[in-house]
C-alpha cells in the first residue's frame, strides 16, 4: 500500500498569493497522482488529473507538477473562492490511497 | 452529474446501517461506484467499489471493513447501498460515495458525504 504524505496540513494566504501543496508517495507513481478540493458541505471537485492536467471547467489559476514520488499542486492569484480542503490520491496501484488533506485559509 | 449520500445517522457498536448513493446525470449501470471514509481528523479511506453492471458488478473491500460490509446496486433506482453490518467505534466517520472513472479507474464525482456515529 502506497503512503503518501502531503504538507502542510494547514496554510494561511492572502488574497493574490502563490501557495504550494506537495504530495509525497514511498514509491514511484509514475504520474499517477490526482488532486481534489472540498469546502465544507460540498462535494469534492476533481481539479487535477495524472499529476498535471486539469479538469476541464477548472480555473486556470490551478496547476499540477511532478511525477514519481513528488508532486505539487500550485495555487496562483489564490482567491476567496479558493478556501477548502485539498488531497491527493493515488491511483497507480490498489488500494487507493489519499494524502491527510491540507486546509487552505484566505 | 450528482452523488447524494443518505442514511447515516447514530448507531450503537454491534449494529448494522445501510447508507444510499442517489446519483443522477450519467448511465449509472455503465460505471462502477465507490465508497470512501474519512473519520475525524483522519485522512480519506477507501472502503469499497462495485464495478459496473456490464462489468459483472463484482465487489471489492479494504481491509478494515472486508467480511463486515457489503455493496449493491440498484440500476432501476441509481442507488448503491452499503451495507454495514458489526459496527465499530473506529466505523464513525464521513462516508462519501463516488463514480469511478473508467478512463483512468480512480474516483472523479464525489457526493457530499453523511456522517455515522458509532457509540453507545
Amino acid at each position: 500500500e502506497t503512503t503518501l504524505t502531503q504538507s502542510p496540513a494547514f496554510l494561511s494566504a492572502a488574497p493574490g498569493d502563490r501557495v504550494n501543496i506537495s504530495c509525497r508517495a514511498d514509491q514511484d507513481l509514475d504520474d499517477d497522482l490526482n488532486w481534489y478540493q472540498r469546502k465544507p458541505g460540498e462535494a469534492a471537485i476533481f481539479i487535477i488529473q495524472d499529476a498535471s492536467t486539469l479538469v476541464p471547467g477548472i480555473s486556470p489559476r490551478f496547476s499540477g507538477s511532478g511525477y514519481g514520488t513528488d508532486f505539487t499542486l500550485t495555487i496562483n492569484n489564490i482567491q476567496s473562492e479558493d478556501a477548502a480542503y485539498y488531497f491527493c490520491l493515488q491511483h497507480d496501484n490498489f488500494p487507493w490511497t489519499f494524502g491527510q488533506g491540507t486546509k487552505v485559509e484566505i | 452529474v450528482q452523488l447524494v449520500e443518505s442514511g447515516g445517522g447514530l448507531v450503537k457498536p454491534g449494529r448494522s446501517l445501510r447508507l444510499s448513493c442517489t446519483a443522477s446525470g450519467f448511465s449509472f449501470p455503465d460505471d462502477a461506484l465507490s465508497w470512501f471514509r474519512q473519520a475525524p481528523g483522519k485522512g480519506l479511506e477507501w472502503v469499497g467499489f462495485i464495478r459496473s453492471t456490464p462489468a459483472g458488478g463484482e465487489t471489492e473491500f479494504g481491509a478494515s471493513v472486508r467480511g463486515r460490509f457489503t455493496i449493491s446496486r440498484d440500476d432501476s433506482k441509481n442507488i448503491a447501498y452499503l451495507q454495514m453490518d458489526s459496527l465499530n467505534t473506529d466505523d464513525s466517520a464521513v462516508y462519501y460515495c463516488t463514480r469511478v472513472f473508467r478512463g483512468g479507474w480512480y474516483p472523479d464525482y464525489w457526493g457530499q458525504g453523511t456522517l455515522v456515529t458509532v457509540s453507545s
